[in-house]
């Protein structure tokens, strides 16, 4: 069963930093990109950042809210993918998603198709 | 960026209702749209990818449609545990961009 299990989220004070983890299970993780999505208290979703799979560079793309604070990496042989957030902001408090997508599937489209439950960030002082 | 607009944001309908919502692209992304569906305290789960192909596991009541910039996606019966948010999500380019969300309640 393809699992996605999101860690590391809580209460934070503006400027300081976190680190999410998700932790992969079911699927490898190095065959498939990953997505952050955040979706702050009753608002809808927004996109974070995505790292590429080794084969398609491994390389990552933010959001310009997040460009320059957050970070993401992976540890395949870990099936673990990270966000870092440095530098945090109130109006970072948000659920954290974490979701998969596959280059060579679904026609080419790379959809989210699996995403976590989510972790709680909240910046507050 | 690529802006993602729904229509409407909400709506109100009955079990049995046929239901449609729309999702217009600031420009063309072809068939790069995506549905998903969320309920109250969980995860978006994927339902229409490529504009109009159903994810594995999802009911046959759900279909998409359109190409370009213009895009539907429709509930032809409406179930109760289909009352939710319904979000649609261009992946043609980055930053990948979502609808603002259509929550569909019942009436």
């Amino acid at each position: 069963e393809v699992q996605l299990v999101e860690s590391g989220g809580g209460l934070v004070q503006p400027g300081r930093s976190l680190r999410l983890s998700c932790t992969a299970s079911g699927f490898t993780l190095g065959d498939y990109a990953v997505s952050w999505v955040r979706q702050a208290p009753g608002k809808g979703l927004e996109w974070v950042g995505f790292i590429r799979s080794k084969p398609y560079g491994g390389t990552t793309e933010y959001a310009a809210s997040v460009k320059g604070r957050f970070t993401i990496s992976r540890d395949d042989s870990k099936s673990i993918a990270y966000l870092q957030m440095n530098s945090l902001k109130t109006e970072d408090t948000a659920v954290y998603y974490c979701t998969r997508t596959c280059a060579n599937c679904y026609s080419g489209v790379r959809p989210f198709d699996y995403w976590g439950q989510g972790t709680l960030v909240t910046v507050s002082s | 960026d690529i802006q993602m607009t729904q229509s409407p944001s909400s709506l109100s309908a009955s079990v049995g209702d046929r239901v449609t919502i729309t999702c217009r692209a600031s420009q063309n992304i072809n068939n790069y749209l995506n549905w998903y569906q969320q309920k109250p305290g969980k995860a978006p789960k994927l339902l229409i990818y490529a504009a109009s192909s159903l994810q594995s596991g999802v009911p046959s009541r759900f279909s998409g449609s359109g190409s370009g910039t213009d895009f539907t996606l429709t509930i032809s019966s409406l179930q109760p545990e289909d009352f939710a948010t319904y979000y649609c999500q261009q992946s043609y380019s980055n930053p990948r961009t979502f609808g603002q969300g259509t929550k569909v309640e019942i009436k």
